[in-house]
């Protein structure tokens, strides 16, 4: 059973414009939350994260927020560039493991 | 190290041939992951290591598949007798470990095993 979830498997961009990455959870318990930015052959890489003590995390272009009661996660990214276009995974923590969402995969168009 | 390193990027192997997947975690790192990704999903758990102890292998999909890191450092992940759907992206990460509880996991480039 899937306890993280991105159900728009693809999303396209105007560059400058802003880019939304949605996110779901089942699990309570979930504690921590991350973003994971993909490019072909390689490994996800660190994004940005946020604590669920937080409802929102911010570094540079990229914010994260968080709807606890709604167990809901997105990120946003603005101005969109086209260096961003790859797929987005989006990831919680237990204390224990990490859950991996099936991803979105984002094209900013120049 | 500066990264996690995997080893080997690629390989192609024929079914029922074993093989050995290679983990080298970020210096310092106690905690080590393995993790699948199948073509368009994402990663998948397979198994957790604590410094040398493998706390939890739930994820392991069969028999053929065993892990080890006997040093604390270094990791394998064998595969044996593999079959055509064994083939996927195996990815390695590590972690500081409960004394970096609010800190990411650090994922290797990964190794595409395409078994024929």
């Amino acid at each position: 059973d899937q306890q993280v979830k991105q159900n728009s498997p693809s999303l396209s961009v105007q560059e400058g414009r802003i880019s939304i990455l949605n996110c779901d959870y089942t699990n309570s318990m979930f504690d921590y939350f991350l973003w994971y930015k993909k490019y072909p052959a390689e490994g996800p890489t660190f994004l940005i994260s946020i604590s669920s003590i937080k409802d929102k995390n911010e570094d540079g272009r990229f914010t994260v927020f968080l709807n606890k009661s709604a167990k809901h996660l997105s990120l946003h990214i603005v101005p969109s560039q086209p260096g961003d276009s790859a797929v987005y995974f989006c990831a919680a923590f237990d204390g224990n493991q990490f859950y991996f969402g099936t991803g979105t995969s984002l094209t900013v168009i120049p | 190290g500066a990264g996690v390193s995997q080893s080997p990027r690629y390989k192609v192997a024929k079914r029922g041939q074993d093989v050995a997947l290679r983990c080298d975690p970020i210096s310092g790192h106690v905690s080590l992951f393995w993790y699948q990704q199948a073509l368009g999903q994402g990663p998948e758990f397979l198994t957790y290591f604590q410094n040398e102890a493998q706390l939890d292998k739930s994820g392991l999909p069969s028999d053929r598949f065993f892990a080890e890191r006997p040093e604390g450092s270094v990791s394998t992940l064998k595969i044996q007798r593999t079959q055509q759907e064994d083939s996927a992206v195996y990815l390695c990460a590590s972690h500081g470990g409960l004394s970096s509880y609010n800190s990411p996991l650090h994922f290797g480039n990964g190794t595409r095993l395409t078994v024929t």
